[in-house]
């Protein structure tokens, strides 16, 4: 079974500082690692995500992952953030077993402060 | 072609009724699913179609759901007898089967059910 862990509901932080989105999954076997950004009434948009190689990996609007596989952690940063990021942002987990369905986080809803 | 494609965004129903929502996906994608998300939380999976063969349904989807993908292409879900449990987003995304995790999905923008 996979599940994925999101250690925080809510962040706020002040524009042009930095951010973390904490994710932790559990899987039994590889799997592949995303983070999506929800805006308000729409669907996901793919932010990044991870499948092989290099652990960091870089994805839109400037964000980026570390995926550590001791850790079972794929943490989510941005080194500054722009009120546009105002957004809910959704871990998953997935692999190629099960027809590539995806088991996501419950969300944390990042605010930035002006 | 501008993504998935999703009818209506917004449906209020009492409850009782009957509902179908549309998901027209990428058209060369032929993996197609249904998500279903409620306040607070992540997306949850409902159900998945290649082409047009349901290959697997979540224990979520109970008997008053069904979803079809008749010739492959766009798919319905329909909620029979609606309960108020049952207001939700209802997330569709497609990919394709090869190099799906290269893309990984594409969303629609949902369709948004209160039940009343």
């Amino acid at each position: 079974a996979q599940s994925v862990t999101q250690l925080d509901s809510q962040v706020p932080v002040f524009e042009e500082a930095p951010v973390e989105l904490r994710c932790n999954y559990s899987s039994s076997v590889s799997v592949y690692l995303f983070w999506y950004v929800q805006y308000p009434n729409q669907g996901l948009q793919l932010l990044l995500k991870y499948l092989s190689g290099s652990t960091l990996v870089k994805g839109i609007n400037g964000f980026e992952a570390e995926f550590n596989k001791s850790q079972t952690s794929f943490h989510l940063r941005k080194p500054s953030v722009h009120i546009s990021d105002t957004a809910e942002y959704f871990c998953a987990v997935s692999s190629s077993a099960r027809g590539n369905q995806f088991y996501f986080g419950t969300g944390t809803s990042l605010t930035v402060i002006p | 072609d501008t993504g998935v494609s999703q009818n209506p965004r917004h449906k209020i129903t009492k409850r009782g009724q009957n509902v179908t929502f549309r998901c027209d996906p990428i058209s060369e994608h032929n993996r197609l699913y249904w998500y279903r998300q409620t306040l607070g939380q992540g997306p949850e999976f409902l159900t998945y179609f290649q082409n047009e063969a349901q290959l697997e349904k979540s224990r979520l989807l109970s008997d008053r759901f069904s979803a079809e993908r008749p010739k492959g292409s766009f798919s319905t879900l329909e909620i029979q007898r609606t309960e108020q449990g049952d207001s939700a987003m209802y997330l569709c995304a497609s990919s394709p089967r090869r190099l799906w995790a290269n893309y990984g999905y594409t969303f629609g923008s949902g369709t948004r059910l209160t039940v009343v």
